[in-house]
C-alpha cells in the first residue's frame, strides 16, 4: 500500500536561507508525486508534480523537488526563503500511478516558519 | 474564471443537526473528492466520485453522505451520526486521466 512520510512537522528557517522539506514515500507502483502548499484557512495549491521523465521538477514560487527512486524520496527545496513562503506544505502520492482512480495519499504536513 | 467554489466559508450548527456543504466546479473535471482536515492529521478522504451518479467511500465515510447528480456538483452531508464533525472540509476535482487534484477554498464547520 502507498504511504507518505514527511519528516518534521515544523521547520523554521531564516529569511534568505535554504528551505528543505523532506518527503519519503512507499509505493508498489511507479509513483506520481505532488507537493501542495496551504495558507491559513485556504485550500491547497499545487506547487509541483512528478509524473515521468526528468527527476528534477521545478514548480511555482521558486520551489523544486527531486525524485530519487533509490531513496524513495521527493524532497522539496528552495534556495532562498521569503517571508511569504510561511505556510503548510503537503507531500502526496497517487495510489495508482498514472491511472485516475481518484485517490491521493497525503503526508501529515510540514509547517514552514520563516524568521526575519 | 474556472475553479472550484465551496460555500459557505464558515458554518455553525448545533449537535444533532444534519448539514450540507456545497462544492461546485466549472473545470469540466470528471472526478470530485471530499477531504476532512484536522490539525496534525493531514487530509483524510471521505468520499470520491469519478463519474456522475457514482461515488465510492473513502477512508472515513462513516457519518457522511454524498450525491453526484450533476458533473459540476458534489455536495457533502454531515449527518448527526458523525461523532466529531467539527473540522475543515476540502473539496477537490481532477480531470480524466490524471490524479492531479485541484482544491476549493474549504469550509470550516463548527458543531456545538
Amino acid at each position: 500500500a502507498q504511504s507518505v512520510t514527511q519528516l518534521g512537522s515544523h521547520v523554521s528557517v531564516s529569511e534568505g536561507a535554504l528551505v528543505l522539506l523532506r518527503c519519503n514515500y512507499s509505493s508498489s507502483v511507479p509513483p506520481y508525486l505532488f507537493w501542495y502548499v496551504q495558507y491559513p484557512n485556504q485550500g491547497l495549491q499545487l506547487l509541483l508534480k512528478y509524473t515521468t521523465g526528468a527527476t528534477l521538477v521545478k514548480g511555482i514560487n521558486g520551489f523544486e523537488a527531486e525524485f530519487k527512486k533509490s531513496e524513495t524520496s521527493f524532497h522539496l527545496t528552495k534556495p532562498s526563503a521569503h517571508m511569504s513562503d510561511a505556510a503548510e506544505y503537503f507531500c502526496a502520492v497517487s495510489t495508482d500511478g498514472s491511472s485516475n482512480t481518484g485517490k491521493l495519499i497525503f503526508g501529515q504536513g510540514t509547517t514552514l516558519q520563516v524568521k526575519p | 474564471d474556472g475553479g472550484i467554489t465551496q460555500s459557505p466559508k464558515y458554518l455553525f450548527r448545533k449537535e444533532g443537526q444534519n448539514v450540507t456543504l456545497s462544492c461546485e466546479q466549472n473545470l469540466n473535471h470528471d472526478a470530485m473528492y471530499w477531504y476532512r482536515q484536522d490539525p496534525g492529521q493531514g487530509l483524510r478522504l471521505i468520499y470520491y466520485s469519478q463519474i456522475v451518479n457514482d461515488f465510492q467511500k473513502g477512508d472515513i465515510a462513516e457519518g457522511y453522505s454524498v450525491s453526484r447528480e450533476k458533473k459540476e456538483s458534489f455536495p457533502l452531508t454531515v449527518t448527526s451520526a458523525q461523532k466529531n464533525p467539527t473540522a475543515f472540509y476540502l473539496c477537490a476535482s481532477s480531470p480524466r486521466g490524471t490524479p492531479e487534484q485541484y482544491f476549493g477554498p474549504g469550509t470550516r464547520l463548527t458543531v456545538t
